[in-house]
């Protein structure tokens, strides 16, 4: 099982929808969460973190359940500049704390 | 504020040449590393260095070398290239400790190589 497993997409959506994303992660020992934007043949771009909590950023937002080992991303009112692909990033423990593990991604189109 | 520069952006070898993918940053954060993107895997860690004169190894180091003489460079060395590095190289870095849970990182714009 791949530590970081994600929705295979792609998504195409008119304007104006609401898409989720979900993703799952294996290490129960993950202790931080990003959701990522990639546009085609650029770099990968932090959108926003994720919190126990929840988190929303305008038209985003982001839920974490530990006891599932699930994290999920919401955009609403989709925007053609919406149009990327979307990573989960797990931030798991190494020696020094810092080991990033990138799902594979999910791509949306959002059409006009 | 450049953030991380990667050079070159593209690059062709040939199948046994070496040469070296330069990484810098301007932020002052103690970890960098690099990245491997390939369709339908993912980014995979290669190196990463936690500060000037420590590195380690990540997920697919073999045919990789690294080294950190400064805290702003990172350059990755393809020691003999094989059509299997032809692949997307992104640098990347990020504060250590506290911070990287809070900000993750920031990518360079990435290296395109072509091994044939």
């Amino acid at each position: 099982r791949k530590e970081v497993e994600q929705d295979p997409g792609p998504f195409n959506v008119p304007e104006g929808a609401t898409v989720a994303f979900n993703c799952t992660y294996s290490n129960s020992a993950s202790q931080s969460f990003f959701w990522y934007r990639q546009d085609c043949r650029k770099e990968p771009k932090l959108l926003m973190s994720v919190y126990s909590s929840g988190n929303e950023d305008g038209r985003f937002t982001a839920q974490l359940n530990r006891a599932s080992q699930y994290i999920s991303l919401l955009i609403r009112d989709s925007k053609l500049s919406d149009s990327a692909t979307y990573l989960c990033v797990v931030k798991g423990r190494d020696n020094y704390g810092q080991n990033f593990v990138f799902g594979p991604g999910t791509r949306l189109s959002v059409l006009p | 504020n450049a953030g991380v520069t990667q050079t070159p952006k593209f690059q062709v070898l040939k199948t046994g040449q070496s040469m070296t993918l330069q990484c810098a940053q301007d932020m002052n954060h103690e970890y960098m590393s690099w990245y491997r993107q390939d369709p339908g895997m993912g980014l995979r860690l290669i190196h990463y260095s936690v500060g000037a004169g420590i590195t380690d190894q990540g997920e697919v180091p073999n045919g990789y070398n690294v080294s950190r003489s400064t805290t702003e460079d990172f350059p990755l060395r393809l020691l003999s290239a094989a059509p299997s590095q032809t692949s997307v190289y992104f640098c990347a870095s990020s504060y250590s400790g506290q911070g990287a849970s809070y900000y993750g990182y920031t990518f360079g714009s990435g290296t395109r190589l072509t091994v044939v």
